[in-house]
């Protein structure tokens, strides 16, 4: 157990709609980032947030945003849905930004696009 | 741009046989490296790291080092369980400054698969 935890662990839904994702990280991190995981994708960042503000942003939709509560916690909003959004979205923490950091991913949320 | 190549997969061993995955990479600036497994229905889990040239990062029998000369980080383990198999993938993540702080570039992923 990682200690990240994300919610819901599936979701399925219709081209169009809007689906929100929710990360809650380890105790004590204060950085939270967002991938992305597809079969033709593979993994790639989205964005990272560290004590409340945006810190990194890498290929993440206009349609995509996201944003970290005073408690922490993540979420991410993902409208006008594509097929092509279809994925696996984890959330990952630390206990600061930087590289040497090991992040800890949460499970995944599964999203199917119907 | 940075990046990260992996070899391809997917690898399929017998238990104890010796276990290669090649790993090199591309990056502005001196990265730190990471080996991250994913077990089925699971999230990554950290395997191993190096954060600078020539450190060797270790875990569960696992091993790889980190090379500057040839850019690579190779992960090695001499005798494979069953239990190791999972996706395996290389990553790194850069120092400060742009828009590279922190976040992983990940490779492709390599699938193992050891039978008994």
């Amino acid at each position: 157990d990682s200690g990240v935890t994300q919610t819901p662990k599936h979701l399925i839904t219709a081209t169009g709609q809007r689906v929100t994702l929710r990360c809650s990280p380890r105790s004590g991190d204060l950085s939270v980032y967002w991938y992305q995981q597809s079969l033709d994708q593979g993994l790639q960042f989205l964005i990272q947030y560290y004590n409340g503000e945006e810190r990194a942003k890498g290929n993440i939709l206009e349609r995509f945003s996201a944003q970290q509560f005073p408690d922490l916690h993540s979420e991410l909003n993902l409208s006008s849905l594509e097929l092509g959004d279809s994925a696996l979205y984890f959330c990952a923490s630390s206990v600061s930004p930087g590289p040497n950091q090991p992040q800890h991913f949460g499970d995944g949320t599964r999203l199917s696009i119907l | 741009g940075n990046s990260v190549t992996q070899m391809e997969g997917p690898v399929t061993l017998s238990e104890e046989a010796f276990l290669t995955i090649n790993c090199t990479y591309t990056a502005t600036g001196y990265p730190s490296l990471f080996w991250y497994v994913q077990y089925p229905g699971e999230g990554l889990q950290l395997l191993l790291k190096a954060t600078k040239a020539d450190d060797k990062g270790s875990n569960k029998g696992f091993e790889a080092t980190y090379r500057k000369e040839t850019t690579s980080f190779h992960l090695e383990k001499g005798s494979v369980q069953v239990s190791d198999s999972a996706v395996y993938f290389c990553a790194l993540s850069l120092g400060a400054g742009g828009t590279s702080y922190g976040k992983l570039t990940f490779g492709q992923g390599t699938i193992l698969t050891v039978h008994p």
